[in-house]
């Protein structure tokens, strides 16, 4: 049972361009969302964060939106760079960190 | 303020034999969390720990897996009799508290059963 869904496993775009990552949640309680990124053989780097109080949230060139009803949430990267290259994902911390399956993004120079 | 400390970063252990993993978590912290990425998998939530309990292991196998976060020293997950299917990176994360706020993870131990 998959709480937390990425349905795009890999997303690429030119570098300066916008990438717009995705995730969906089943479970309505969730109230804390957080995105980390992933390059190959290191752990998990904190991105941004969102709590269900509010819809966006802004630290400099990444911006995450919530939007409730939908039980969605997307993370916004421009403009996108090359070492923005990683595997991205999505969780909601409800007392653990409830991993979506990562979204592989490629941002070609 | 250091992060969260993983050791070894690497670990080769034959068939039968027994894995430890550890954990340090950032200063102040006294939640830790457990998650194992398999080849070409993402990642899966094994445990999660505060200081000398163990607050929700639904993700840990039922048979040689363990867990420990004691009062003092590092958290240990502990393998035992490790099987091929075993070979993973195993993550450890840790937070301040509970539930909203921010985890940080450590650099992974990769282990590989030959």
């Amino acid at each position: 049972d998959q709480q937390v869904k990425q349905n795009s496993p890999s997303l690429s775009v030119q570098e300066g361009r916008i990438s717009i990552l995705n995730c969906d949640y089943t479970n309505s309680m969730f109230d804390y969302f957080l995105w980390y990124k992933k390059y190959p053989a290191e752990g998990p780097t904190f991105l941004i964060s969102i709590s269900s109080i509010k819809d966006k949230n802004e630290d400099g060139r990444f911006t995450v939106f919530l939007n409730k009803s939908a039980k969605h949430l997307s993370l916004h990267i421009v403009p996108s760079q090359p070492g923005d290259s990683a595997v991205y994902f999505c969780t909601s911390n409800t007392g653990k960190l409830i991993f979506g399956q990562g979204t592989t993004l490629q941002v070609k120079p | 303020n250091a992060g969260v400390m993983q050791n070894p970063r690497h670990l080769v252990r034959r068939r039968g034999q027994e894995a430890r993993l550890r954990c340090s978590p950032m200063k102040g912290h006294s939640h830790v969390y457990w998650y194992r990425q398999l080849p070409e998998e993402g990642l899966k939530f094994m445990v999660y720990l505060q200081k000398e309990n163990i607050i929700d292991e639904s993700g840990m196998p039922k048979e040689r897996f363990s867990a420990e976060f004691p009062k003092e020293g590092p958290s240990i997950l502990r393998i035992q009799q490790v099987v091929r299917g075993d070979s993973a990176a195993y993550f450890c994360a840790s937070s301040p508290g509970w539930g909203n706020t921010e985890a940080f993870f450590g650099q992974g131990t990769r282990l590989t059963v030959v």
